[in-house]
């Protein structure tokens, strides 16, 4: 079964701070993977997209990594801002255009 | 260029009864995917149409169909409502032909059934 995980589910830093959030997935035989943004009751913008023969992607303060051989994938927020606080998804396409998404981490940017 | 919109914005219904929401594409995208998002979780696929077909369909009863027009435009429809339906509906379109693209996601219709 084709299955995309996030850890954590939830996490809190003080402003100013560089985190990492963490994607896996069960199948290397990927199209892509995108990280988007979702903030509360609203529909979802998209960060960042790697292609499947991608090693990584930047915009901004924003970096994503991806390793196929190890099923993994990583969003990098540099110098983190209050605003940034949002759920941020990840999502696999593994074929027919559809995309698989794990279940989110709820970052909090505290000032 | 328009991005994806989606109509209404919010909907409330009763158990058993039927609703329709409407998607409208990205300009030159004839493929529109439907998703449902469960509050804290992650979106979970319901299907896809291309070209006015049914294109593949997650793990959804039949109550959940579809429509495409010619416009690119797509409908979502449920009958029979049950609590468990209520949820964000999410629509994303892609342009034709490109495996591996973005999707580009609608601003979603949050559905309640009472």
């Amino acid at each position: 079964k084709q299955e995309v995980t996030q850890i954590p589910a939830a996490l809190s830093v003080p402003e100013g701070e560089n985190l990492v959030l963490n994607c896996s997935f069960t199948d290397s035989a990927i199209y892509n993977l995108q990280w988007f943004r979702q903030d509360p009751g609203k529909g979802l913008t998209s960060l960042l997209l790697i292609q499947s023969s991608q090693r990584e992607q930047t915009s901004g303060r924003l970096n994503a990594s991806l390793d196929k051989s190890s099923g993994r994938s990583t969003l990098y927020i540099a110098a983190s801002q209050p605003g940034d606080s949002a759920t941020y998804l990840c999502a696999v396409e593994f074929g027919g255009s559809r995309l698989t998404f794990g279940e989110g981490t709820q970052l909090t940017v505290n000032p | 260029e328009t991005g994806v919109t989606q109509s209404p914005t919010h909907l409330i219904k009763t158990r058993g009864q039927q609703v329709t929401l409407r998607c409208s594409s990205q300009s030159g995208h004839n493929t529109v995917s439907w998703y449902q998002q469960a509050l804290g979780q992650g979106p979970q696929f319901i299907f896809q149409y291309y070209r006015e077909e049914e294109n593949g369909r997650g793990n959804f009863p039949p109550r959940f169909s579809g429509l495409q027009f010619p416009n690119y435009s797509s409908e979502l429809n449920v009958n029979a409502l049950e609590l468990d339906d209520s949820a964000l509906y999410l629509c994303a379109s892609s342009a034709p032909g490109l495996a591996g693209g973005p999707q580009y996601f609608g601003p979603g219709t949050r559905l309640l059934v009472l």
